[in-house]
């Protein structure tokens, strides 16, 4: 069955470290990735997308996820993190071919970055 | 442009009572999507439409009805309230590219008392 993990349900750091929210897949081929942020009370936002091409995303408000085949792994990245940073983020995948229509969700991480 | 809204933003439902959440965008998007969000359970897909006149049942669909009369609005209904309906509420949508992001509404926070 097509999943998408984010194994940890809470990530915390410190302002000014780098951060990592990881994401890995399982679906077959080679699938969309996907990257929201949902801040409190608010819908979700897109953040990236991996379609094809350079391994390594770039997005928005300094995020960048990495997109490793092998390890069917989308890693959210950021150098330093901000507190305004703090809010939930999900990882969800779609299938390139057959019943596309559908995104396949993570349950999220929350993210806490103290100052 | 609006992007998506979604009507209303909050609701207390008693059980057994029925109402209809709306969903309206102005992106000319072909696919739109209602999900629910619960703590710890990331979102679960109720209904979703590929096109006006069209719609199709996601994961949790029990209780819930769904419409797609117009290509910009997206209705969906509880016939009867029960708590465990007790959400947040979100509608999304999207052009009908794979690639494409989902653009999401602000939800609707629904207690069923």
């Amino acid at each position: 069955a097509q999943s998408v993990a984010q194994p940890e349900d809470q990530v915390n750091v410190a302002e000014g470290n780098p951060l990592t929210v990881k994401c890995t897949y399982s679906v077959s081929g080679n699938p969309y990735l996907f990257w929201y942020v949902q801040y409190p009370n608010r819908g979700l936002q897109f953040l990236l997308k991996y379609i094809t091409g350079d391994n390594l995303v770039k997005g928005s408000y300094g995020f960048e996820a990495e997109f490793n085949k092998s390890q069917t792994s989308f890693h959210l990245k950021k150098p330093s993190a901000l507190v305004s940073d703090s809010a939930l983020y999900f990882c969800a995948v779609r299938d390139r071919a057959g019943n596309n229509r559908k995104l396949i969700w993570g349950l999220g991480t929350s993210l806490a970055v103290n100052p | 442009n609006a992007g998506v809204t979604q009507t209303p933003k909050f609701r207390v439902l008693k059980t057994g009572q029925s109402m209809t959440l709306l969903c309206a965008q102005d992106m000319n998007h072909e696919y739109m999507y209602w999900y629910r969000q619960d703590p710890g359970m990331g979102l679960r897909l109720i209904h979703y439409s590929v096109g006006e006149g069209t719609t199709a049942k996601g994961e949790v669909p029990d209780g819930y009805n769904v419409s797609r009369l117009k290509k910009q609005n997206f209705l969906l209904g509880l016939e009867s309230a029960a708590p465990s309906q007790t959400s947040v509420y979100f509608c999304a949508s999207q052009t009908g590219l794979a690639a494409d992001t989902q653009y999401f509404g602000p939800g609707t926070r629904l207690t069923v008392l």
